[in-house]
């Protein structure tokens, strides 16, 4: 079945540090890929989608990801964090299914990520 | 147009009952899903439907019921509560099932406590 691994359980930054968060897959065929932030108390939302084309995806906030095939990785990362940016992040992965298949592809999620970050 | 609307909020039963978690999207989306979430565990899906009168079980169905008699509504029941199922429940929609173009859209959540 498949899998999704974030390393990182808690990371505390200072404002304007650097972010890069991991993730892992443990899927060998095509793959889509997401990044959903949780902000406190409020509800998932997509910050950005691989589906196929430029490994680089760019999404909200300033976000972005690479999606590394040959280390099934879909890092994220952001160049200046803010303190707004403290949220859980989500690795999540989606097997492609063929359509009017009358199935759903389901997607499965990574424990998540908690960032702090620091004024 | 409210997206995925949940309701109770906040819920407190003992051991035995049963109750159901409401949810409602007014997007006419096919797919409807719900997610328990637990520290250190992430998003766990508990069952989906990709359309009126269609329903599956996914990653944790044990205890849960779903049916989909519409398209709007996705109600989970609990039929005897346990405090394993102490979590905070999302119910997310898409347009389709396949998530080409279409990425989920998640309620605000239920936190349920089983005492």
């Amino acid at each position: 079945a498949q899998s999704v691994s974030q390393h990182n359980h808690h990371v505390i930054l200072s404002e304007a540090a650097s972010l890069e968060l991991g993730c892992n897959y443990s899927y060998g065929g095509t793959v889509n890929l997401f990044w959903y932030v949780q902000y406190p108390g409020q509800h998932l939302q997509l910050l950005l989608k691989y589906f196929s084309g430029d490994p680089l995806v760019k999404g909200i906030k300033g976000f972005e990801a690479e999606f590394i095939k040959s280390k099934f990785s879909f890092n994220l990362r952001k160049p200046s964090v803010q303190w707004s940016d403290t949220a859980e992040y989500f690795c999540a992965v989606i097997l492609p299914r063929p359509l009017n298949t009358g199935t759903a592809s389901k997607l499965t999620f990574g424990t998540g990520t908690r960032l702090q970050v620091m004024l | 147009n409210a997206g995925v609307t949940q309701t109770p909020k906040f819920q407190v039963l003992k051991t035995g009952q049963s109750m159901t978690l409401q949810c409602a999207q007014d997007m006419n989306h096919e797919y409807m899903s719900w997610y328990r979430q637990d520290p250190g565990m992430g998003l766990r899906l508990i069952h989906y439907s990709v359309g009126a009168g269609i329903t599956d079980q996914g990653e944790v169905p044990n205890g849960y019921n779903v049916s989909r008699s519409t398209t709007e509504d996705f109600p989970l029941r609990l039929l005897s509560a346990a405090p394993s199922q102490t979590s905070v429940y999302f119910c997310a929609s898409s347009l389709s099932g396949t998530e080409y173009n279409s990425p989920l859209h998640f309620g605000n959540g239920t936190r349920l406590t089983v005492t």
